[in-house]
């Protein structure tokens, strides 16, 4: 089965209010990453996590290995946070390949 | 400061052709990752190179795939010969050693026919 799994794969917000996005591991992960895909598909990173949480504006973000999970909170959403959100998470072997969830499609609406 | 740059950006392929993507990682970065994207399995990894050395060769894709590193500040994916179920973005990552995080370019977008 999937190592990362991302929920929900789809959210519907009004301006201004929140959410979180979540992914669930199947196995002990070293460290997680989120991303944002851009209007050019480009992948633009947001957070690097081995332990605890960051902040960074409007989101935050927060990773617990022994739990097996990563949130990504989201608040006072904007029109311009729609998009698709991705988590990544290195396993625990010694390389620092990404296996990624499967994506959270985000449309903030007025 | 440039970060990681892919060409071309948009490849259109018959079946059966060979294509090659290009990649250029953020200079001084000594690992490289190529990437798969499609709808339906989302991003799955390829091939991985740690200072040029091949780590990870993505197992199902080594039959018609070949990633090279002939230099640290270049990299091809090469697709031989193509299928249409090739059809996805392919992006190029790096990052600067073990335990850091990686940058990712604006992706290949391949059509095979």
């Amino acid at each position: 089965g999937d190592q990362v799994e991302q929920s929900p794969s789809a959210l519907s917000l009004h301006e201004g209010t929140g959410s979180a996005l979540r992914c669930n591991f199947t196995t002990t992960m070293r460290a997680v990453q989120w991303f944002r895909k851009n209007s050019r598909g480009s992948l633009i990173n947001l957070f690097y996590l081995a332990s605890g949480t960051k902040e960074n504006g409007r989101l935050k973000s927060a990773f617990d290995s022994k739990e097996r999970y990563s949130t990504l909170h989201i608040r006072d959403a904007q029109l311009e946070d729609s998009g698709t959100y991705f988590c990544a998470a290195e396993a625990d072997s010694g390389y620092n390949k990404l296996t990624f969830g499967k994506g959270t499609v985000l449309l903030v609406s007025p | 400061d440039a970060g990681v740059t892919q060409t071309p950006r948009h490849e259109v392929a018959e079946k059966g052709q060979t294509i090659i993507l290009k990649c250029e990682p953020v200079s001084g970065h000594n690992d490289l990752f190529w990437y798969r994207q499609t709808k339906i399995q989302g991003l799955e990894l390829l091939s991985y190179f740690r200072s040029k050395s091949l780590m990870e060769d993505g197992g199902a894709f080594k039959d018609r795939f070949k990633a090279e590193m002939l230099n640290s500040s270049f990299s091809t994916l090469k697709i031989q010969p193509t299928e249409p179920k090739d059809s996805a973005v392919y992006l190029c990552a790096s990052s600067s050693d073990w335990g850091y995080e990686q940058y990712f370019g604006p992706g290949t977008r391949l059509t095979v026919l």
